[in-house]
């Protein structure tokens, strides 16, 4: 069946290291995108794309990076820039036009 | 700009009563409104969605929404709570940048069933 996966699960990095959290789709979807969760505020947008080798920011895109060689993958690298980068981050990938969203499992990120 | 309140943070209902989740947009002219439910450490499911036509629509796991233009609304509802009900509601609406197919999240309403 096709899907959304997200990789690993839980990730844990030191201060100071860059990270990155994988997703990947075989719903043949051209767009995907990458949330932030935090308690009691919401997803917020972090990139998205709805083109290979193209890519926006959202509204939280510091201390993120993005990359879009492939239309099945969508990697998100939590770079050192970003000061308080603990939360849950979702992927998710659409249809191009008006559709809803599928989303990944997510990934719980944590600092230690 | 677009934005979604979900104006109660937590509600608990008991099982098999009644539910209405609120949500109300801000958006100049006819939103793309959905509804996403979250369990624990999970991803979201789409639960329904509103694009044109018919106010009321109906979606999975017997949850129906209706859309009132007057009242800036898109509230969600079951006639009666399971159990499994439980868990993290999400209102959204589509943004309108152009080609872009985002969407903007409440910040979501928990819901608790007691027995």
């Amino acid at each position: 069946d096709g899907g959304i996966t997200q990789s690993p699960k839980y990730l844990f990095r030191k201060e100071g290291q860059n990270v990155t959290l994988s997703c990947e789709q075989n719903l043949n979807h051209d767009a995907m995108y990458w949330y932030r969760q935090d308690p009691g505020q919401g997803l917020r947008l972090i990139y998205y794309s709805q083109i290979v080798n193209d890519f926006q920011k959202g509204d939280i895109a510091e201390g993120y990076s993005v990359s879009r060689e492939k239309k099945e993958s969508f990697p998100l690298t939590v770079t050192s820039a970003q000061k308080n980068p603990t939360a849950f981050y979702l992927c998710a990938s659409s249809k191009t036009g008006i559709y809803g969203y599928t989303f990944g499992s997510g990934t719980r990120l944590t600092v230690v | 700009a677009q934005s979604v309140t979900q104006p109660d943070i937590h509600i608990t209902v008991s099982e098999g009563a009644s539910l209405e989740l609120r949500c109300n947009y801000s958006y100049g002219a006819t939103p793309y409104l959905f509804w996403y439910v979250q369990s624990p450490g999970q991803g979201l499911q789409l639960l329904l969605k509103y694009f044109s036509g018919d106010t009321l629509v109906q979606g999975i796991k017997g949850f129906e929404a209706e859309f009132k233009r007057s009242q800036s609304s898109f509230n969600l509802r079951k006639p009666s709570v399971h159990w499994s009900d439980a868990a993290e509601y999400f209102c959204a609406v589509r943004a309108v940048q152009t080609g872009a197919n985002n969407l903007f999240f409440g910040t979501g309403t928990r819901l608790t069933v007691i027995p």
